[in-house]
């Protein structure tokens, strides 16, 4: 069973550009969490979304920052006119169901504003 | 909301020794995970424990949910250990992964 797939890698923006990251979770996973980890820091919990519901965004910054889990496709996390402190590594976790149920990891968009 | 500790924040070992990491966390919690975050910044999820104990191979692992605390034992360690470990926790009530700030290991050969 494939985990979670996030794509790219990594991504090289230029200031003010829009980067956009996809994440596919787990199949038969409906429950996609967001991460931000910044340069020699833990994760910091972005955002919580169910298909084609956002449930908790709390963790998202107001502006430039929106997410997306559609009925059919990956999550995408977007960040529109990009600065260099949006540099980070961005980790997508997926679980079957809401609480009480372990979050699977991708291996992280590596983000670098230029 | 819930606050995570992680001691010590670094550790440097000699290959062959052991070492404890812990993880205090200041409110009840539904789970707990440990994972390892490699040299590449992969996330490796070594345990999935909210409460008990759970071993795999050199690694293990115990939470004591009423004390608030969760341990990680590696035995015999390698340098493929190396690298930076986090606890995270849900707190009750909720669905979101709180992250300590990490323990990084170094293990030299």
């Amino acid at each position: 069973n494939a985990g979670v797939m996030q794509n790219p890698r990594h991504l090289v923006r230029r200031r003010g550009q829009e980067a956009r990251l996809r994440c596919s979770p787990v199949k038969g996973h409906s429950h996609v969490y967001w991460y931000r980890q910044l340069p020699e820091e833990g994760l910091k919990f972005m955002v919580y979304l169910q298909k084609e519901n956002i449930i908790d965004e709390s963790g998202m910054p107001k502006e430039r920052f929106s997410a997306e889990f559609p009925k059919e496709g990956p999550s995408i996390l977007r960040i529109q006119q990009v600065v260099r402190g949006d540099s980070a590594a961005y980790f997508c976790a997926s679980s079957p169901t809401g609480m009480d149920q372990p979050q699977h990891f991708g291996d992280g968009t590596r983000l670098s504003i230029l | 909301g819930i606050q995570v500790e992680q001691s010590p924040p670094d550790l440097i070992l000699q290959e062959g020794a052991n070492s404890t990491l812990r993880c205090n966390f200041s409110d009840s919690v539904n789970n707990l995970q440990w994972f390892h975050q490699n040299p590449w910044g992969q996330l490796i999820n070594l345990f999935y424990i909210p409460s008990g104990t759970k071993q795999n191979g050199r690694l293990s692992a115990t939470t004591v949910a009423t004390e608030r605390y969760s341990l990680l034992y590696i035995s015999s360690s390698q340098t493929t250990d190396s690298g930076v470990y986090f606890c995270a926790v849900e707190a009750s009530g909720t669905y979101k992964y709180i992250f300590g700030t990490g323990t990084r290991l170094k293990v030299l050969a």
